[in-house]
């Protein structure tokens, strides 16, 4: 199974802030990664597909970058409504997630 | 509108039986790859498994290897997970999700369903 290593586990900052979070594979899985975003007691949304693409409808101060094994996602300004659990997860083999960064509001 | 609701989660014992249930609508449901993805109270997104839109290949996550099935009724526009052997460990909201296609990643997700293996 590939492994991925999600960090930081918990994050805070500021509205306005720009915000970064990682994500790491065990094993080289080109652009196969995805970036996910979960609101407390709501199934999870689909941002970031092939690692940098926008998914239609999201705002454009969500961004993704990255292949191989290191990737990264950004919150260019963060704002009151991102507020969430963010899930990176890999398909170039059976899906597996990251742990998740949990954002909240300094 | 792509719709999907699952059903079948309640409390069972260790060692017990459960069918979940994911009705689907919104979509031509035999184009699809579907998954089951369950999250256990307060942890992370754990993947389960996948069906292709035909039901001729199915995948498993080590965790439950060997204790679910999942199958689907096209015909019926339905997803089904039955879970045999249940331990502790599969307390979890279980969530049905479409694929985009046959990729491995998911476009739409159901609310979910909860599942409590307890005594």
């Amino acid at each position: 199974d590939i492994q991925m290593t999600q960090s930081p586990s918990s994050l805070s900052a500021s509205v306005g802030d720009r915000v970064t979070i990682t994500c790491q594979a065990s094993q080289d899985i080109s652009n196969y990664l995805n970036w996910y975003q979960q609101k407390p007691g709501k199934a999870p949304k689909l941002l970031i597909y092939d690692a940098s693409n926008l998914e239609t409808g999201v705002p454009s101060r969500f961004s993704g970058s990255g292949s191989g094994t290191d990737f990264t996602f950004t919150i260019s300004s963060l704002q009151p409504e991102d507020i969430a659990t963010y899930y990176c997860q890999q398909y170039d083999n059976l899906p597996t997630f990251g742990q998740g960064t949990r954002l909240e509001i300094k | 509108e792509v719709q999907l609701v699952e059903s079948g989660g309640v409390v069972v014992q260790p060692g017990g039986s459960l069918r979940l249930s994911c009705a689907a609508s919104g979509f031509t449901f035999d184009d699809y790859t579907m998954h089951w993805v369950r999250q256990a109270p307060g942890k992370g997104l754990e993947w389960v498994s996948l069906i292709s839109w035909d039901g001729g290949s199915t995948y498993y996550a080590d965790s439950v290897k060997g204790r679910f099935t999942i199958s689907r009724d096209n015909s019926k526009n339905s997803l089904y997970l039955q879970m045999n052997s249940l331990r502790t460990e599969d307390t979890a909201l279980y969530y049905c999700a479409k694929d985009t296609g046959s990729s491995g990643w998911f476009d739409y997700w159901g609310q979910g369903t909860l599942v409590t293996v307890s005594s």
